[in-house]
């Protein structure tokens, strides 16, 4: 049972680039988030996907697009990247918002140079 | 605007001792509190889900409670090992969503 799976792992963009995040997961879990983790911040919500078919912003969303393709998979894309972008971003899960524990995947570390 | 908090950043205790990690939060309208560890380099791992309509959670050594008028949660860690050490955040769920601490760094010290 892998639960919550992105990829990738690492990344390395330079400013202007772009590139989409993937992120699946097993589970049968309705609700889908994107996380960013910065020192000293702890996690910010990017955007979520209380379920299939919908997507709403969370605390960070510029310069940042999503798509929930399907059930299992939601993918975060970065446009255009900037050195702010650099950080460690976290896909996650849940049955349902508000009342289910939540699901994380190891995390993409990516650097904006 | 919901704000968490975790005091102290970083705590050491030796081997076996009995822990207390706290959280506090400023809006008391949640829907549940969840506690999760972080090791280095991993993503997080869920502990404990309070609903706010409940006082406290228990899973073997770890206990944790839920005072929302007061803000507070506490997390109790009973008979500390060192596979304990890493990072424990705690999260309020309300209207915003999933809103994180920035965590308290635990070592244990065999």
């Amino acid at each position: 049972n892998a639960g919550v799976t992105q990829t990738p792992k690492f990344q390395v963009l330079k400013t202007g680039q772009s590139m989409t995040l993937q992120c699946a997961q097993d589970m049968n879990h309705n609700s889908m988030y994107w996380y960013r983790q910065d020192p000293g911040m702890g996690l910010r919500l990017i955007y979520y996907s209380a379920s299939e078919g919908t997507t709403d912003k969370g605390e960070v969303p510029n310069g940042y697009n999503v798509s929930r393709l399907n059930k299992r998979e939601f993918s975060l894309r970065l446009e255009s990247a900037a050195p702010s972008q650099t950080s460690v971003y976290f896909c996650a899960s849940s049955e349902w918002t508000g009342r289910s524990p939540l699901h994380f995947g190891n995390g993409t570390r990516l650097t904006v140079t | 605007k919901q704000e968490v908090t975790q005091i102290p950043a970083a705590l050491s205790v030796p081997e076996g001792e009995n822990l207390v990690l706290n959280c506090s939060f400023t809006d008391s309208a949640i829907y549940n509190l969840q506690w999760f560890r972080q090791d280095p380099g991993k993503g997080l791992t869920s502990l404990l889900l309070i609903q706010s309509s409940q006082r406290e959670q228990t899973s073997g050594r770890l206990n944790a409670s839920l005072d929302k008028s007061s803000g507070r949660s506490t997390l109790y860690i009973a008979a500390s090992q060192p596979g304990d050490s890493a990072t424990y955040l705690c999260a309020v769920e309300g209207n915003e969503k999933l809103t994180f601490g920035t965590g308290t760094r635990l070592t244990i010290i065999p």
